[in-house]
């Protein structure tokens, strides 16, 4: 398997514009979780999916934020509109909540809102 | 609620000495417990899980954890470090099949080594 694949693995952007962060999980897995890291909070849960429908969006910063899953193999991070205080890595993981509990990470996006 | 604990921020040890990274957990059970690794500019990965059994798991590139009921931890262990282990260490608590909460990262322990 490719393991979890996310796009694009940076972005550049003006603050204002609107960003879209992609993630593929591994086939077969039936839970999505987003995540941002930065510096200052470490690695933050922002959202996650089970069976493509949110369970938990409580780490959702704000409504600029919004995510989807609109089928089992692919999900959008949405920032509309970016503000430079968004500026981090976000990851998107997937697991199989039937069999275990670990997630497994993709390589990360690299955002920085100017 | 539940919880994870590394209470320390950056660990330094020489090249070729052990390692012990702290973790402890708040939870009410006994819930899953694992430890990822991130290199720089890299995702998480697996170092290893530990489910029921065998307090004693053998991850990969060398760690091992145990796990302490008494003293609700997980820590980890290497008795020789290289270089190549400079990294981020995150401890995590996940709920067990039945469980209902999220799984829960620990703030981090940075590893440097020294030649």
């Amino acid at each position: 398997d490719a393991g979890v694949i996310q796009s694009p693995r940076h972005e550049v952007t003006e603050m204002g514009q609107e960003v879209t962060l992609r993630c593929k999980p591994i086939s077969g897995h039936n839970s999505l979780f987003w995540y941002r890291q930065t510096m200052m909070r470490g690695l933050e849960l922002l959202i996650y999916f089970n069976n493509n429908v949110p369970i938990d969006d409580s780490g959702m910063p704000e409504d600029r934020f919004s995510a989807k899953m609109p089928n089992a193999s692919f999900s959008t991070l949405k920032i509309q509109p970016s503000e430079p205080r968004d500026s981090a890595v976000y990851f998107c993981a997937s697991s199989d909540r039937d069999k275990e509990e670990t997630q497994y990470f993709g390589p990360g996006t690299r955002l920085l809102v100017l | 609620a539940q919880s994870v604990t590394q209470p320390d921020i950056h660990i330094t040890v020489s090249e070729g000495a052990s390692l012990e990274l702290r973790c402890n957990y708040s939870y009410g059970a006994t819930p899953y417990l694992f430890w990822y690794v991130q290199s720089p500019g890299q995702g998480l990965q697996l170092l290893l899980k530990y489910f029921s059994g065998d307090t004693l798991v053998q991850g990969i590139k060398g760690f091992e954890a145990e796990f302490k009921r008494s003293q609700s931890s997980f820590n980890l262990r290497k008795p020789s470090v290289h270089w190549s282990d400079a990294a981020e260490y995150f401890c995590a608590v996940g709920p067990p099949l039945s469980g209902g909460f999220k799984t829960i990262f620990g703030a981090g322990t940075r590893l440097f080594v020294k030649a």
